[in-house]
């Protein structure tokens, strides 16, 4: 039973740029949460998705941060326009359930330059 | 907002030795904690759970006690072996919160051959 899978691992963008983050959660799973990690810090909830919706974007920059999580295929973490304060570890985790253990992905490890 | 704290940032032990991480909560409408642990470059790894129904959970050589009264939350690893080194986070969250987690700031785990 695969885990949580993130694509890509490391994303250089220069200043300016879009970034794609993608996450496809474990089997079965159709809670998806993103957070972000800055170095040497714990992470930090960004939006709360199930298929289809967004439950609660709370912790997501109002401006310049997207997030989705389609009928078919991985939750999109997007960001336009990045700029070096994005640049970070971005962790996707996954539930069966609300409320459930959240089981998370490798990371993606933004770059910004 | 409220958060979740972490007594120690850096914890030494010998190998064999047992180790407990601290953990301090300030959320009293909290009522689900886990501990993950995360290794350099990769995601956080479950551990453990725990319900505030419950004060004591045991797994393989970890155990997790908590304390509502305090709002106190530790992790035990028993016999500690090299390949328990990591940086390890409480999370909490509550049926208010929605799903999101939070995350304290880390306790680092060296153990020393």
């Amino acid at each position: 039973n695969a885990g949580v899978m993130q694509n890509p691992r490391h994303l250089v963008r220069r200043r300016g740029q879009e970034a794609r983050l993608r996450c496809s959660p474990m089997k079965g799973h159709s809670h998806v949460y993103w957070y972000r990690q800055l170095p040497e810090e714990g992470l930090k909830f960004m939006v709360y998705l199930q298929k289809e919706n967004i439950i609660d974007e709370s912790g997501m920059p109002k401006e310049r941060f997207s997030a989705e999580f389609p009928k078919e295929g991985p939750s999109i973490l997007r960001i336009q326009q990045v700029v070096r304060g994005d640049s970070a570890a971005y962790f996707c985790a996954s539930s069966g359930q609300a409320y459930n253990e959240q089981f998370f992905g490798p990371g993606t490890r933004l770059t910004v330059l | 907002g409220e958060s979740v704290g972490l007594h120690l940032p850096t914890l030494s032990v010998q190998e064999g030795d047992n180790s407990i991480i601290n953990c301090a909560y300030s959320n009293s409408a909290s009522d689900y904690f886990i501990w993950y642990k995360q290794e350099s470059g990769k995601g956080p790894q479950f551990i453990i759970d725990i319900r505030s129904n419950m004060d004591k959970r045991q797994g393989q050589r970890v155990t997790v006690l908590l304390n509502k009264t305090v709002k106190h939350l530790s992790l035990q690893i028993a016999a500690t072996q090299p390949g328990d080194s990591a940086v390890y986070f409480c999370a909490e969250t509550g049926r208010l919160d929605g799903n999101k987690l939070v995350f304290g700031a880390g306790t680092i785990l060296r153990v020393k051959s």
